[in-house]
C-alpha cells in the first residue's frame, strides 16, 4: 500500500525559505502513471493546490505561487521536495504531499493517497 | 476566494439524503472531471469520488457524484453520524492548475 510522509521544519522565519520533503514508500515515484503534488491548508481554511511534478521533472505550478516555488524529484531516494521562498505569515498552513493521477486524454486528475500533513508556521 | 463555489455548510438527520453542490466554469468543471474529498476532523483529506461519479474501493455506495455542465453534486444517502466532515470538490482547470471548492461542513443533527 502506497504511503507518503512529509518531513521538514515546523517553524520558518519570515522572508526565509520553507523546505519540505515527501518520502514515498510502497511504490515507485518513477511510475509513468502518476504525478506527485503538494497541497496546503491554512488553519481553519480550505485546500489550495500548490504544484505537481512528474518523475522526469515536468512540473505544473499554481500561478499565484510560481515566482517563489521550486518542486524537485529525487528518484534514487523515492522522494520529492518543495521549496517556497520569501515566506510570510500567509504561508502558515498544513502542507500535504499527494500522489496525483493525471492525464490529458481522456482528462483524468485526482489526488490519492494523501500524506498525513505537516504544520508549518511562519513566525519570527 | 476559491475558484469552485460550494455552500459553506449543510446538515441532515440520520437516514436522510443530503446533497452538496459545486459550481465552476467552462475551463474547469465544464471541460474536466470533478473529484470529491472527505476530510474528517483532524485528519488528511481522503478521495471520495473521482471522475465525476466513480467510487474508490472501500467507499460506501451511499456516496454518489454527478456532473452537469459547469456544476457538480455530491449526494449522501442514509446519512450516518460518521459522515460528519468537511467535503471539498476539485477539478483541473485548462489554465493548467488544480482548483478546489471552499469546502462544505456537513453536520449530522
Amino acid at each position: 500500500q502506497l504511503q507518503l510522509q512529509e518531513s521538514g521544519p515546523g517553524l520558518v522565519k519570515p522572508s526565509e525559505t520553507l523546505s519540505l520533503t515527501c518520502t514515498v514508500s510502497g511504490g515507485s515515484i518513477s511510475s509513468t502513471t502518476y504525478y506527485w503534488g503538494w497541497i496546503r491548508q491554512p488553519p481553519g481554511k480550505g485546500l489550495e493546490w500548490i504544484g505537481s511534478i512528474y518523475y522526469s521533472g515536468g512540473t505544473y505550478f499554481n500561478p499565484s505561487l510560481k515566482s517563489r516555488l521550486t518542486i524537485s524529484v529525487d528518484t534514487s531516494k523515492n522522494q520529492f521536495s518543495l521549496n517556497l521562498s520569501s515566506v510570510t505569515a500567509a504561508d502558515t498552513a498544513v502542507y500535504y504531499c499527494v500522489r496525483q493521477r493525471f492525464d490529458w486524454y481522456p482528462p483524468l486528475n485526482w489526488f490519492d493517497p494523501w500524506g498525513q500533513g505537516t504544520l508549518v508556521t511562519v513566525s519570527s | 476566494q476559491s475558484v469552485l463555489t460550494q455552500p459553506p455548510s449543510a446538515s441532515g438527520t440520520p437516514g436522510q439524503r443530503v446533497t452538496i453542490s459545486c459550481s465552476g466554469s467552462s475551463s474547469n468543471i465544464g471541460s474536466n472531471p470533478v473529484n470529491w474529498y472527505q476530510q474528517l476532523p483532524g485528519t488528511a483529506p481522503k478521495l471520495l469520488i473521482y471522475s465525476n461519479n466513480q467510487r474508490p474501493s472501500g467507499v460506501p455506495d451511499r456516496f454518489s457524484g454527478s456532473k452537469s455542465g459547469t456544476s457538480a453534486s455530491l449526494a449522501i444517502s442514509g446519512l450516518q453520524s460518521e459522515d460528519e466532515a468537511d467535503y471539498y470538490c476539485a477539478a483541473w482547470d485548462d489554465s493548467r492548475m488544480g482548483v478546489f471548492g471552499g469546502g462544505t461542513k456537513l453536520t449530522v443533527l
